[in-house]
């Protein structure tokens, strides 16, 4: 059974500083891996999409790397910014046909 | 449209009262689905319709009820909740293995 796991399970930070967050499954047998943005409240919004055959993706300030043999994906964001605190998903699928597993999050503060 | 539109954003109930919570997205997805979030926990999948047919079901008690009318339009009726019910409903869509859009969600309260 897949199990996902995130660490840290809370972080603050000051501005402009880089940070890295942590996603760790069990099962390296994926189909791709998502990381998720969910401000307080609200749905959730897709950062990052990256599939099974890809090792990175990047947008803007963001950057996630998957390693499907060690089981593990990071999200880094650099030179954060206060607009950046929210708590942050990754969520893997394991077949194009089977449920997205989510892990518990990181709750993120950049303090100004 | 990139969009995954929920209705309505807020719902309070009472435990007699019957409602619906709407989705829907016209990016072509064919994969829609239904999470329950509470409160600084991640989401919880309930319900998924694929090619508009329910294919999972996640042990959800019947007073949730799924509806796919059609491909662009998912519904979620409530009957008889209780106040344990109270949480952010989400709504999400896919093509098959790629990545999911959600909704902003609807915060219902059952009073």
């Amino acid at each position: 059974k897949q199990e996902v796991t995130q660490i840290p399970a809370a972080l603050s930070v000051p501005e402009g500083e880089n940070l890295v967050l942590n996603c760790s499954f069990t099962d390296s047998a994926i189909y791709n891996l998502q990381w998720f943005r969910q401000d307080p409240g609200k749905g959730l919004t897709s950062l990052l999409l990256i599939q099974s055959s890809q090792r990175e993706q990047t947008s803007g300030r963001l950057n996630a790397s998957l390693d499907k043999s060690s089981g593990r994906s990071t999200l880094y964001i650099a030179a954060s910014q206060p607009g950046d605190s929210a708590t942050y998903l990754c969520a893997v699928l394991k077949t194009s046909y089977d449920k997205v597993i989510f892990g518990p999050g990181t709750s993120l503060s950049v303090i100004p | 449209d990139t969009e995954v539109t929920q209705t309505p954003k807020h719902l309070v109930m009472g435990m007699t009262n019957k409602k619906s919570l709407k989705c829907e997205q016209h990016m072509g997805h064919r994969a829609m689905y239904w999470y329950k979030q509470k409160a600084k926990k991640p989401p919880e999948l309930m319900f998924v319709y694929s090619y508009e047919k329910l294919s999972i079901n996640e042990s959800v008690p019947s007073r949730f009820s799924p509806e796919c009318p059609n491909s662009s339009l998912l519904n979620l009726h409530l009957h008889a909740l209780q106040p344990e019910d109270s949480a952010l409903y989400l709504c999400a869509s896919s093509l098959p293995g790629d990545g999911y859009t959600f909704g902003s969600g609807t915060r219902l309260t059952v009073v």
